[in-house]
């Protein structure tokens, strides 16, 4: 299995408050990603990052920003949380080109709940 | 854009029974093709790929043949065990300097009955 833990693992938190979530890779991959899971909708992108410093939006990046001054870590910040936040978060990783190219592999998940 | 649709679930077998789970895509150009399964409780994992035209994807007893004349990449497996049981997603994903963005189908709940 790929190395990629996140943290935490649940959280519960309250309309309004900063939450951070935390990839964290041991696998030396440039690309990582966070989505988002909701019944209905699949696994949607929130934003990417292909090197240390260097990130982009992805399809559902409206209140969210995310960090990597690391290349083994990836966190996820929603400053202000509301309840359409309420999801299960997946980090993936990836590494272009040799045989494993356009392969993503993903984290356990967090669960977060906003209240 | 490109959009991923797949059959809508859940889907109910017996044990032993034949599987197919159908999976469409719209896309500019020709993407790489996935299945990734979730199991209960964890993250996603690939399953198989495909990543050109007529390419058989296959791995534990799955299948899935990429079909750019009918742009489909239907799941199928011969026999299914209750440990198959879990939700299918299919995806496509284009390389475009080293940027590999996927866009996954809604995902697809599969029960295997003993």
């Amino acid at each position: 299995d790929a190395g990629i833990t996140q943290s935490p693992r649940h959280k519960v938190t309250e309309t309004g408050t900063p939450v951070t979530l935390r990839c964290h890779q041991t696998e030396n991959h440039r690309y990582m990603y966070w989505y988002r899971q909701d019944p209905g909708h699949g696994l949607r992108l929130i934003h990417y990052s292909y090197g240390v410093k260097d990130t982009d939006k992805g399809e559902v990046s409206d209140g969210y920003s995310v960090s990597r001054s690391k290349t083994e870590d990836f966190l996820l910040t929603l400053e202000s949380a509301t309840s359409s936040q309420t999801s299960v978060y997946f980090c993936a990783i990836s590494e272009p080109g040799g045989a494993s190219t356009d392969t993503q592999y993903f984290g356990p998940g967090t669960r977060l709940t906003v209240l | 854009g490109n959009s991923v649709t797949q059959m809508e679930g859940p889907v109910t077998l017996s044990e032993e029974a034949f599987l197919t789970i159908n999976c469409t895509y719209t896309a500019t150009g020709y993407p790489s093709l996935f299945w990734y399964v979730q199991y209960p409780g964890e993250g996603l994992q690939l399953l198989l790929k495909a990543t050109k035209a007529d390419d058989k994807g296959s791995n534990k007893g799955f299948e899935a043949t990429y079909r750019k004349e009918t742009t489909s990449f239907h799941l199928e497996k011969g026999s299914v065990q209750v440990s198959d049981s879990a939700v299918y997603f299919c995806a496509l994903s284009f390389s475009i300097f080293g940027n590999e963005k996927l866009t996954f189908g809604t995902g697809t709940r599969l029960t295997i009955i003993p």
